[in-house]
């Protein structure tokens, strides 16, 4: 395992439809991260685990999104009814979390447009 | 929340300049990011820093905590410099996820 791996890297749907993305950390990583970038603007935090728990989750996470690590090791994001406004480039990133140290590594991301 | 801004949004130089991109932010935090991000979406972690300096190859990055401020230099810069350079911050306390400023675009021409 040489790094984060994201699945698909890209997809395309139309309005009201659901979507599923995927992501394997490095695997020995606790922690998992979740951010959405828009064109032209950084990266936004959206949630992250520890192992299996959610531990913080943004204002931006609608109740239209919902995001798993059932086993504290690949992760899944979900959109329910897209919008067009949810289309943007999906980071994940993963780290080894330590209190002095917690480098994130960052996958290739998935993009999504919403028709 | 941690606002953080960068500056400048875009620079365009010519191959060989020395670069100088700045990042300012509003909270303490707990560690600045200097990330780089390339056409096409992936994003690779230059440095972590909480306080003094880094240098990695042609790259240094410093970071003064009482002015809320980090710069990152590029000597003797390079056409594969071209990218958009990241900088984010961990606001600590518990909040882990990163805050991110909107990157600048630069373009090192031959």
């Amino acid at each position: 395992d040489t790094g984060v791996s994201q699945d698909p890297r890209h997809k395309i749907t139309k309005r009201g439809q659901n979507v599923t993305f995927r992501c394997d950390p490095i695997s020995e990583h606790n922690r998992l991260y979740w951010y959405r970038q828009t064109l032209g603007q950084g990266p936004e935090f959206l949630t992250y685990f520890q192992n299996e728990a959610q531990l913080e989750k943004s204002r931006l996470l609608s109740d239209r999104f919902s995001a798993e690590r059932p086993k504290g090791s690949f992760s899944t994001l979900e959109i329910q009814r897209t919008e067009q406004g949810d289309s943007a480039m999906y980071l994940c990133a993963s780290s080894l979390f330590r209190l002095e140290y917690n480098e994130q590594f960052f996958g290739p991301g998935t993009r999504l447009t919403v028709l | 929340k941690n606002e953080v801004e960068q500056s400048p949004q875009n620079l365009t130089a010519q191959e060989g300049e020395f670069i100088t991109i700045n990042c300012s932010y509003s909270v303490g935090i707990s560690a600045l990011h200097w990330l780089q991000q390339h056409p096409g979406g992936g994003i690779v972690s230059l440095f972590m820093l909480s306080s003094g300096k880094k240098k990695h190859g042609r790259l240094i990055a410093t970071i003064n905590i009482q002015e809320k401020h980090s710069s990152l230099h590029i000597t003797a810069s390079h056409p594969r410099d071209s990218a958009v350079y990241i900088c984010a911050v961990n606001s600590g306390g518990g909040a882990d996820g990163l805050t991110f400023g909107k990157g600048t675009h630069l373009i090192i021409q031959p």
